[in-house]
């Protein structure tokens, strides 16, 4: 089983619509991420959460919110969709100490019509 | 300008040719260096991770960081089919936030 799971992989919305993209882990790491990837630009943050009650925005935090339900899930949301956040969206985790690997899921395509 | 800029491809090269993936960066509290590798529809995966300057090799493959340059690459040798992907390098400052910042990507094509 992955160690890093997202649900749904690939969803269609229409604009201003709410939509919920979920995160779980089994690694047992304390931090998780929200990016988005669009052609050309990387990836970029969204969201990050060192536990359940320490919630940081990232570069591009507007028209998005997350919820860190239990140290294995953290969500992210896109309270009115717009199609400029047609994107592939990542979760990814990372244990405590200073080696920086992060571990990524398999991502969500997500078009917003 | 971006913290981080990745040369852009897309690359095309000859099965076992050496292939040469670059990017240079801005800040100067960066301390370590990662390579990602990314399949088509996956999530990256850690290729290559590097702790200030120096090189580390890895089989087929060796991470540089020049610090003094702002410079870092990734250099695969005798390079395969399976090596075709997008590559991404990552940089992060010494702190325990984890958070790194990534470069733009590059694509590879390794042709057979």
């Amino acid at each position: 089983d992955a160690d890093v799971t997202q649900t749904p992989r690939n969803r269609i919305t229409k604009t201003g619509k709410r939509i919920m993209l979920e995160c779980s882990q089994t690694k047992g790491h304390d931090r998780m991420y929200w990016y988005r990837q669009d052609p050309g630009l990387g990836l970029r943050l969204i969201y990050y959460s060192f536990d359940v009650k320490d919630i940081n925005k990232g570069e591009i935090s507007d028209g998005y919110s997350v919820s860190r339900q239990a140290q294995a899930k953290f969500s992210l949301s896109l309270e009115s969709a717009i199609p400029n956040q047609t994107a592939l969206y990542f979760c990814a985790t990372r244990g405590q100490g200073l080696h920086n690997e992060q571990f990524f899921g398999p991502g969500t395509r997500l078009t917003v019509l | 300008q971006k913290e981080v800029e990745q040369d852009p491809g897309p690359l095309s090269v000859p099965e076992g040719a050496i292939v040469s993936l670059n990017c240079t960066y801005s800040n100067s509290a960066f301390q370590y260096f990662m390579w990602y590798r990314q399949y088509s529809r996956k999530g990256p995966e850690l290729l290559m991770y590097t702790y200030s300057s120096g090189n580390k090799e890895d089989g087929r493959f060796t991470a540089q960081v020049d610090k003094s340059s702002k410079y870092i690459s990734l250099f695969i040798r005798d390079s395969q089919p399976s090596d075709s992907a997008t590559y991404l390098c990552a940089m992060s400052a010494n702190t325990n936030a984890g958070k790194s910042t990534f470069g733009d990507g590059t694509t590879l094509t390794v042709k057979p």
